[in-house]
């Protein structure tokens, strides 16, 4: 049980494009996604917390209106990179907690490049 | 002082060592820990959660917290190449539902 599941895995995408990535509970609801961004060879740092059905609470220093999120449904939230630069290139991942037994459940991540 | 302190050095050990790896933390607060394996280019992968002090095993793992020392450990037993990996401590509490991670230790079994 608790599986989270991120689409694409990887997305390559022109300068000032958007890209939307996909996060979902396949076995279980999640009020509460978090997004983080992931350098190479670093830890994982968090982006924002999203809430369904509300706005999205974004960390210090996270540009929320280059990193739009939607948490429409209880199984579902987005993350829409918009108008992507090659410094957005990096390596995005969601993750959700199924309930105070569970620890959080990560996705597969989404490798990012902008070129 | 960070919240998480967890040695980054990379760790390489035999096929059928016992791999150690630990975490230090400030936060006396925290209640849930977690270590979580991530293989290149892959999200992390949940491996051990705990809640408070004491041991948990898992078939050839097993997590140790010990809350008075602020500190806690990951062991695999029977070390083998698919374990390597980075591994990452992580916990919460407190009232924050927020993760608190450690740097990541690189693990490398060699066969």
């Amino acid at each position: 049980g608790a599986v989270v599941s991120q689409h694409p895995s990887w997305v390559i995408c022109k300068s000032g494009t958007s890209v939307k990535i996909e996060c979902r509970s396949l076995d279980f609801q999640a009020t509460t996604m978090f997004w983080y961004r992931q350098f190479p060879k670093q830890s994982l740092m968090l982006m924002a917390t999203s809430n369904e059905g509300s706005k999205a609470t974004y960390e210090q220093g996270v540009e929320k209106d280059k990193f739009l999120i939607n948490h429409a449904s209880l199984t579902l939230s987005t993350l829409t990179v918009t108008s992507a630069h090659p410094e957005d290139s990096s390596f995005y991942i969601c993750s959700a907690r199924a309930g105070a037994n569970y620890g959080y459940t990560f996705g597969s991540g989404t490798r990012l490049t902008v070129v | 002082q960070k919240e998480v302190e967890q040695d980054p050095g990379p760790l390489s050990v035999p096929e059928g060592a016992i791999v150690s790896l630990n975490c230090t933390y400030s936060n006396s607060a925290f209640q849930y820990f977690m270590w979580y394996r991530q293989y290149s280019r892959k999200g992390p992968e949940l491996l051990m959660y705990t809640y408070s002090s004491g041991n948990k095993e898992d078939g050839r793992f097993t997590a140790q917290v010990d809350k008075s020392s602020k500190y806690i450990s990951l062991f695999i037993r029977d070390s083998q190449p698919s374990d390597s990996a980075t591994y990452l401590c992580a916990m919460m509490g407190g009232g924050n539902n927020r993760l608190a991670f450690g740097k990541g230790n690189q693990v490398v079994v060699i066969p």
